[in-house]
């Protein structure tokens, strides 16, 4: 089976730190992916990547950037921390050969105070 | 621009009842796919069903079944005998390609919770 491994089930930061959440999945996949996942406002994308130190900025970027150095691990990095990021935050991965299924891993639910 | 539509927020039934999710999509392309997710209260998303755009053909699987109509761009699905176990939210989403990779795009999600 595919997994898709979250460093973090909770965390809890203070506003304006360095906030770092790790993903790290052990198919192999192209693909991975940061969504947000908000009350009412279903998932939305952060950023993904389909290779190596390949990077796209997708519908909510501000105040987030990424990190993929290697092909099973990407990182989100909130650089400056705020109270409107607290959320949970879900990484994916897919490839082709998965006819482009997403796999979740179990979310980091982030509180910044 | 991809949109995805679940305007049902919360649905709740009695255990047996059946129960259907709506979901209303927008793209501009021709070529598509579309996706249900189960998240169960453990958090993470489990994927359900892919279906190309190009395929109509109604699905069912056990007790899940669903129906697709480009004429309406709508994709339900359907939980016929319904279960405690089929509580959770369930997503639709919608894929959209970018730089080879298919991207997803989804709606709002429905909290379905099923009462003894």
């Amino acid at each position: 089976d595919v997994k898709v491994t979250q460093s973090s089930r909770y965390l809890v930061k203070r506003t304006g730190e360095k906030v770092f959440l790790e993903c790290v999945q052990d198919m192999d996949h192209e693909n991975m992916f940061w969504y947000r996942q908000d009350p009412g406002l279903g998932l939305r994308l952060i950023y993904f990547s389909y290779d190596v130190k390949m990077k796209e900025k997708g519908d909510i970027p501000e105040g987030y950037s990424v990190s993929r150095e290697k092909k099973e691990r990407f990182s989100l990095i909130l650089e400056s921390a705020s109270t409107n990021q607290t959320s949970m935050y879900l990484c994916a991965s897919s490839s082709i050969s998965t006819n482009e299924k997403l796999f979740f891993g179990s979310g980091t639910q982030l509180s910044v105070l | 621009a991809q949109k995805v539509t679940q305007a049902q927020t919360e649905i709740s039934v009695v255990e047996k009842e059946d129960v259907t999710l709506d979901c209303v999509y927008e793209t501009r392309d021709t070529t598509y796919y579309l996706f249900w997710y189960k998240q169960p209260p453990s958090g993470e998303l489990v994927f359900l069903i892919r279906r190309n755009s190009f395929d109509e053909q109604n699905e069912i699987s056990g007790r899940y079944s669903w129906n697709f109509q480009k004429s309406t761009s709508s994709f339900n699905f359907t939980i016929t005998a319904s279960q405690v176990v089929d509580s959770a939210v369930y997503f639709c989403a919608l894929s959209e390609e970018i730089q080879g990779a298919q991207k997803l795009v989804f709606g709002q999600g429905t909290r379905l919770t099923i009462n003894p």
